[in-house]
């Protein structure tokens, strides 16, 4: 099976800089995505990550391992809006393209 | 440019009783997906659209589940008769052609179903 990892809860403050893991087992890989989600809202996409290395947008950046199956998200200047849940996802290998199997997201909470 | 709205966003029935739940995608958008969110778990894929022929409904959990999208443009998702399991979040998505190859899905708030 295809399966995602990431820590469910992570804690920082105001102006910190955190990162969130994640690792996936996968039996073909296209790429790893991620996702934001505020509570009751939708979730927004964030970054794509196809080929290894870091791919920066304003304060959140992601990187990508494929040798390790491994990726994160760091998000830096953290601010109380950052408050909500992030996902990985990754599209099913061999699957339509609109299959997306996803982790079961880490709740990050900003504090002042 | 409207986002993905879906309605009703909240919704309270019995067991037994039908839920119809509806989408309207980004306009232009040929891809609708829907994925659904049991308390706890992670966002698992339902099906996928392209255009009104569904492409991949490897995901719908039986056939008590009945996606439509007839002329290609909003969707409905209709459970028939609702079990107590069937409780979570129902999220519709779109893209355009390939986008979840690249990783990038448009997603709606959701729509909240409470089985009693």
């Amino acid at each position: 099976g295809q399966s995602l990892e990431q820590p469910s809860e992570v804690t920082a403050v105001e102006g910190a800089i955190v990162q969130i893991n994640c690792t996936y087992q996968t039996s073909g890989f296209y790429g790893l995505s991620w996702y934001q989600q505020h509570d009751g809202g939708a979730p927004t996409f964030l970054s794509y990550n196809a080929l290894d290395g870091l791919e920066e947008t304003g304060r959140f950046s992601s990187f990508l391992s494929r040798s390790d199956s491994y990726g994160y998200l760091l998000l830096q200047e953290l601010q109380m809006k950052d408050s909500a849940s992030y996902f990985c996802a990754v599209p099913y290998y061999g699957g339509s393209q609109g299959n997306l199997i996803f982790g079961k997201g880490t709740k990050l909470s900003v504090k002042p | 440019e409207a986002g993905v709205t879906q309605f009703p966003s909240h919704s309270v029935i019995e067991k037994g009783q039908t839920v119809t739940l509806r989408c309207d995608p980004i306009s232009g958008h040929d891809n609708l997906y829907w994925y659904r969110r049991v308390m706890g778990k992670e966002i698992k894929f339902l099906l996928h659209f392209v255009k009104e022929s569904k492409q991949d409904e490897s995901g719908m959990p039986n056939n008590r589940f009945l996606a439509e999208r007839t002329g290609g443009t909003y969707s409905t998702l209709k459970v028939q008769p609702a079990e107590l399991e069937d409780s979570g979040v129902y999220f519709c998505a779109s893209s355009q052609e390939g986008g979840a190859i690249t990783g990038e899905l448009f997603f709606g708030e959701g729509s909240r179903l409470t089985v009693l």
